[in-house]
Protein backbone atom coordinates (compact mmCIF):
# COMPACT_ATOMS: atom_id res chain seq x y z
CA UNK A 1 0.00 0.00 0.00
CA UNK A 2 1.24 3.54 -0.99
CA UNK A 3 2.05 5.46 2.19
CA UNK A 4 3.98 8.10 4.10
CA UNK A 5 5.10 6.98 7.25
CA UNK A 6 5.55 8.61 10.28
CA UNK A 7 6.82 8.01 13.66
CA UNK A 8 6.12 8.61 16.92
CA UNK A 9 2.58 9.38 16.22
CA UNK A 10 2.34 11.00 19.72
CA UNK A 11 5.73 12.15 22.03
CA UNK A 12 5.63 14.27 25.02
CA UNK A 13 8.96 15.51 26.24
CA UNK A 14 10.84 18.11 27.77
CA UNK A 15 12.63 21.37 26.59
CA UNK A 16 16.29 21.12 25.31
CA UNK A 17 15.94 17.29 25.03
CA UNK A 18 16.73 16.40 20.93
CA UNK A 19 14.25 14.36 18.95
CA UNK A 20 13.82 13.05 15.78
CA UNK A 21 10.58 12.40 14.31
CA UNK A 22 10.91 10.22 11.50
CA UNK A 23 9.16 9.86 7.87
CA UNK A 24 9.28 7.31 5.53
CA UNK A 25 7.57 6.97 2.24
CA UNK A 26 6.74 4.00 -0.38
CA UNK A 27 6.45 5.73 -3.54
CA UNK A 28 9.17 6.60 -4.88
CA UNK A 29 8.52 10.18 -4.74
CA UNK A 30 11.63 12.94 -5.69
CA UNK A 31 10.06 15.61 -3.29
CA UNK A 32 8.82 15.69 0.25
CA UNK A 33 7.84 18.25 2.93
CA UNK A 34 7.40 19.41 6.42
CA UNK A 35 4.22 20.88 7.90
CA UNK A 36 2.69 22.08 11.18
CA UNK A 37 -0.38 22.61 12.25
CA UNK A 38 -1.09 25.30 15.12
CA UNK A 39 -5.12 26.35 15.95
CA UNK A 40 -6.11 29.34 14.17
CA UNK A 41 -2.91 29.27 12.02
CA UNK A 42 -3.61 26.81 9.56
CA UNK A 43 -0.38 24.46 8.01
CA UNK A 44 2.76 25.76 7.71
CA UNK A 45 5.49 24.36 5.54
CA UNK A 46 9.05 23.83 7.64
CA UNK A 47 11.26 22.11 4.99
CA UNK A 48 11.15 20.70 2.14
CA UNK A 49 13.45 18.59 -0.03
CA UNK A 50 13.35 18.18 -4.51
CA UNK A 51 15.46 15.36 -3.61
CA UNK A 52 18.11 13.47 -2.27
CA UNK A 53 20.85 15.93 -0.70
CA UNK A 54 18.54 19.33 -1.70
CA UNK A 55 17.10 20.71 1.38
CA UNK A 56 15.31 24.41 1.31
CA UNK A 57 13.63 25.77 3.93
CA UNK A 58 9.61 26.95 4.19
CA UNK A 59 7.59 29.35 5.78
CA UNK A 60 8.81 28.52 9.17
CA UNK A 61 12.15 26.64 9.33
CA UNK A 62 13.29 28.16 13.07
CA UNK A 63 14.54 25.43 15.11
CA UNK A 64 14.12 22.61 12.96
CA UNK A 65 17.17 20.96 10.61
CA UNK A 66 16.22 17.65 8.34
CA UNK A 67 18.33 15.78 6.15
CA UNK A 68 17.31 14.01 3.12
CA UNK A 69 20.30 11.08 2.50
CA UNK A 70 18.29 8.75 1.40
CA UNK A 71 14.98 9.04 -1.33
CA UNK A 72 12.44 7.19 0.74
CA UNK A 73 13.78 9.06 4.27
CA UNK A 74 12.95 12.74 5.34
CA UNK A 75 13.61 12.86 8.74
CA UNK A 76 12.53 15.96 10.79
CA UNK A 77 15.32 17.11 13.91
CA UNK A 78 14.78 19.28 16.56
CA UNK A 79 18.11 19.90 18.38
CA UNK A 80 16.81 21.68 21.05
CA UNK A 81 13.05 21.51 21.75
CA UNK A 82 11.40 24.52 23.25
CA UNK A 83 7.55 24.83 23.99
CA UNK A 84 6.57 27.22 21.29
CA UNK A 85 7.48 23.53 18.82
CA UNK A 86 4.57 21.90 20.66
CA UNK A 87 2.20 21.54 17.70
CA UNK A 88 0.87 18.52 15.03
CA UNK A 89 3.09 18.20 12.25
CA UNK A 90 2.54 16.44 8.78
CA UNK A 91 4.93 14.80 6.33
CA UNK A 92 4.09 14.61 2.91
CA UNK A 93 5.58 13.69 -0.38
CA UNK A 94 4.85 13.66 -4.33
CA UNK A 95 6.57 12.82 -7.63
CA UNK A 96 8.16 15.68 -9.64
CA UNK A 97 7.22 15.26 -13.07
CA UNK A 98 8.96 17.00 -15.41
CA UNK A 99 10.72 19.59 -12.93
CA UNK A 100 7.23 20.39 -12.36
CA UNK A 101 5.61 20.49 -8.68
CA UNK A 102 2.09 20.61 -9.33
CA UNK A 103 1.81 16.56 -8.36
CA UNK A 104 -0.96 15.71 -5.46
CA UNK A 105 1.20 15.41 -2.71
CA UNK A 106 0.39 12.38 0.12
CA UNK A 107 0.02 13.32 3.75
CA UNK A 108 1.22 10.97 7.14
CA UNK A 109 -1.14 10.36 9.80
CA UNK A 110 0.51 13.17 11.99
CA UNK A 111 2.68 13.34 14.76
CA UNK A 112 1.93 15.19 17.78
CA UNK A 113 4.13 16.75 20.30
CA UNK A 114 3.91 18.34 23.51
CA UNK A 115 7.49 19.94 24.91
CA UNK A 116 7.05 20.95 28.33
CA UNK B 1 1.30 31.67 -3.80
CA UNK B 2 -1.84 32.90 -4.81
CA UNK B 3 -3.75 34.15 -1.57
CA UNK B 4 -6.88 32.52 -1.33
CA UNK B 5 -10.65 33.08 0.57
CA UNK B 6 -13.00 30.66 1.54
CA UNK B 7 -16.09 30.89 3.84
CA UNK B 8 -15.28 29.66 7.42
CA UNK B 9 -17.63 27.08 7.69
CA UNK B 10 -21.30 25.26 5.74
CA UNK B 11 -23.67 22.94 5.87
CA UNK B 12 -24.95 20.74 3.45
CA UNK B 13 -27.62 17.72 3.50
CA UNK B 14 -26.63 14.19 2.99
CA UNK B 15 -27.09 12.86 -0.80
CA UNK B 16 -27.12 16.25 -1.48
CA UNK B 17 -24.53 18.30 -3.79
CA UNK B 18 -22.09 20.92 -2.30
CA UNK B 19 -20.29 23.72 -3.64
CA UNK B 20 -17.56 24.91 -2.23
CA UNK B 21 -16.27 28.40 -3.62
CA UNK B 22 -12.66 30.31 -3.29
CA UNK B 23 -11.41 33.51 -4.38
CA UNK B 24 -8.48 33.67 -5.45
CA UNK B 25 -8.36 37.24 -7.17
CA UNK B 26 -4.40 37.30 -7.41
CA UNK B 27 -3.55 34.21 -8.89
CA UNK B 28 -1.15 34.27 -12.10
CA UNK B 29 -1.61 32.73 -15.13
CA UNK B 30 1.06 30.09 -14.29
CA UNK B 31 -0.95 29.16 -10.55
CA UNK B 32 -2.48 25.78 -10.03
CA UNK B 33 -5.91 25.57 -7.98
CA UNK B 34 -5.49 22.70 -5.84
CA UNK B 35 -8.18 21.33 -3.56
CA UNK B 36 -7.43 19.69 -0.24
CA UNK B 37 -9.33 18.20 2.59
CA UNK B 38 -8.96 16.88 6.11
CA UNK B 39 -11.00 14.92 7.94
CA UNK B 40 -10.76 14.88 11.88
CA UNK B 41 -7.72 13.37 12.95
CA UNK B 42 -6.18 12.57 9.76
CA UNK B 43 -3.69 14.23 7.29
CA UNK B 44 -4.66 16.46 4.58
CA UNK B 45 -5.55 14.27 1.22
CA UNK B 46 -5.45 15.56 -2.07
CA UNK B 47 -9.30 15.99 -3.50
CA UNK B 48 -8.54 17.76 -7.43
CA UNK B 49 -6.40 20.35 -8.75
CA UNK B 50 -6.64 22.08 -12.57
CA UNK B 51 -5.27 25.12 -14.19
CA UNK B 52 -7.88 26.82 -16.71
CA UNK B 53 -10.79 24.21 -17.71
CA UNK B 54 -12.51 22.44 -15.58
CA UNK B 55 -11.91 18.91 -14.11
CA UNK B 56 -13.32 15.86 -13.03
CA UNK B 57 -12.17 12.67 -10.88
CA UNK B 58 -13.89 9.92 -8.98
CA UNK B 59 -13.71 12.43 -5.47
CA UNK B 60 -15.15 15.87 -7.12
CA UNK B 61 -15.36 18.40 -9.88
CA UNK B 62 -13.64 21.69 -9.93
CA UNK B 63 -15.40 24.44 -11.87
CA UNK B 64 -12.52 27.35 -12.24
CA UNK B 65 -13.91 30.46 -13.41
CA UNK B 66 -13.04 32.11 -17.26
CA UNK B 67 -11.14 35.03 -15.68
CA UNK B 68 -9.54 32.47 -12.67
CA UNK B 69 -10.35 34.58 -10.26
CA UNK B 70 -12.60 32.11 -8.39
CA UNK B 71 -12.96 28.50 -8.50
CA UNK B 72 -15.79 25.84 -7.00
CA UNK B 73 -15.38 22.53 -5.67
CA UNK B 74 -18.14 20.54 -6.04
CA UNK B 75 -19.30 17.46 -4.51
CA UNK B 76 -21.95 15.61 -6.17
CA UNK B 77 -23.61 14.00 -3.30
CA UNK B 78 -22.29 14.36 0.00
CA UNK B 79 -22.17 11.78 2.42
CA UNK B 80 -21.41 11.98 6.21
CA UNK B 81 -18.03 10.64 5.10
CA UNK B 82 -16.98 14.35 2.91
CA UNK B 83 -17.43 16.46 6.43
CA UNK B 84 -14.11 17.90 6.60
CA UNK B 85 -11.90 21.18 6.08
CA UNK B 86 -11.76 21.61 2.74
CA UNK B 87 -8.30 23.34 1.51
CA UNK B 88 -8.30 25.77 -1.73
CA UNK B 89 -4.71 26.28 -2.76
CA UNK B 90 -3.10 28.45 -5.35
CA UNK B 91 0.37 26.97 -6.23
CA UNK B 92 3.16 27.95 -8.23
CA UNK B 93 3.18 25.28 -11.66
CA UNK B 94 7.74 26.15 -12.02
CA UNK B 95 10.56 23.71 -11.01
CA UNK B 96 12.52 24.07 -7.97
CA UNK B 97 9.16 26.13 -6.13
CA UNK B 98 6.70 23.58 -4.59
CA UNK B 99 5.12 25.00 -1.94
CA UNK B 100 1.22 24.32 -0.72
CA UNK B 101 0.47 27.35 1.66
CA UNK B 102 -2.70 26.24 3.41
CA UNK B 103 -5.00 28.78 4.60
CA UNK B 104 -7.57 28.51 7.11
CA UNK B 105 -10.26 26.33 4.73
CA UNK B 106 -13.97 25.53 5.04
CA UNK B 107 -15.14 23.09 7.21
CA UNK B 108 -17.73 21.46 6.20
CA UNK B 109 -20.78 19.81 7.99
CA UNK B 110 -22.91 16.94 6.39
CA UNK B 111 -26.61 16.82 7.98
CA UNK B 112 -27.88 13.22 8.01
Amino acid sequence: EAQVTQNPRYLITVTGKKLTVTCSQNMNHEYMSWYRQDPGLGLRQIYYSMNVEVTDKGDVPEGYKVSRKEKRNFPLILESPSPNQTSLYFCASSPLVGGDGNQPQHFGDGTRLSIL
Amino acid sequence: DAKTTQPNSMESNEEEPVHLPCNHSTISGTDYIHWYRQLPSQGPEYVIHGLTSNVNNRMASLAIAEDRKSSTLILHRATLRDAAVYYCIGTYSGAGSYQLTFGKGTKLSVIP
